[in-house]
């Protein structure tokens, strides 16, 4: 079936530090890769996505490269600022063979931003 | 002109209760899911209605039963609640044929507790 890893987190760090959260999956035939973001309190917000390989996904300064020899989709930011600090998902886009598409996520990696 | 909309947002009740969340989306999409989120933040799809028809049903206890009056509308009824039924319920919704990859748009979430 598939699956999606993520890095366990919580991670911290200061303001504008550079930020890495990979994230690699399995699947079979040709998945969309989609990054979620979840601020506290509120539901998933889509940050980002690509659907075919090499695509690179960007959006509020977070970007994400579909690299299918790795099977990776690593989320990375520059500069992280305080509001960045939220939960983070990494998830897979296949066929569900039912009609639909289903959504496989990560565990989620908790980000902190200290000023 | 909210996008996905879920009520209640909070939801308190007794064990052996029934007890009801609303979905409604206003996007157009042919396709609503269900998932539950756990205390440790992990998403799991419970089930999936394309044009009013059930087509993912995953593991979950028939005490679950969702009911898709319309396209724009996925309802999910609880019941005799049980304390492991405490979560928090996401609704989502996605256009199959769109071309998106399968990308889909989540509500606010209602935070269910089972006392």
């Amino acid at each position: 079936g598939n699956s999606v890893t993520q890095m366990e987190g919580p991670v911290t760090l200061s303001e504008e530090a550079f930020l890495t959260i990979n994230c690699t999956y399995t699947a079979t035939g040709y998945p969309s890769l989609f990054w979620y973001v979840q601020y506290p309190g509120e539901g998933l917000q889509l940050l980002l996505k690509a659907t075919k390989a090499d695509d690179k996904g960007s959006n509020k300064g977070f970007e994400a490269t579909y690299r299918k020899e790795t099977t990776s989709f690593h989320l990375e930011k520059g500069s992280v600022q305080v509001s960045d600090s939220a939960v983070y998902f990494c998830a897979l886009s296949a066929p569900s063979g039912a009609g639909s598409y289903q959504l496989t996520f990560g565990k989620g990696t908790k980000l902190s931003v200290i000023p | 002109d909210t996008a996905v909309s879920q009520t209640p947002k909070y939801l308190v009740t007794q064990m052996g209760n029934d007890k009801s969340i609303k979905c409604e989306q206003n996007l157009g999409h042919d396709t609503m899911y269900w998932y539950k989120q756990d205390s440790k933040k992990f998403l799991k799809i419970m089930f999936s209605y394309n044009n009013k028809e059930l087509i993912i049903n995953e593991t979950v206890p028939n005490r679950f039963s969702p009911k898709s009056p319309d396209k724009a509308h996925l309802n999910l009824h609880i019941n005799s609640l049980e304390l492991g039924d405490s979560a928090v319920y996401f609704c989502a919704s996605s256009l199959m044929t769109s071309g998106s990859g399968g990308e889909q748009f989540f509500g606010p979430g209602t935070r269910l507790t089972v006392l």
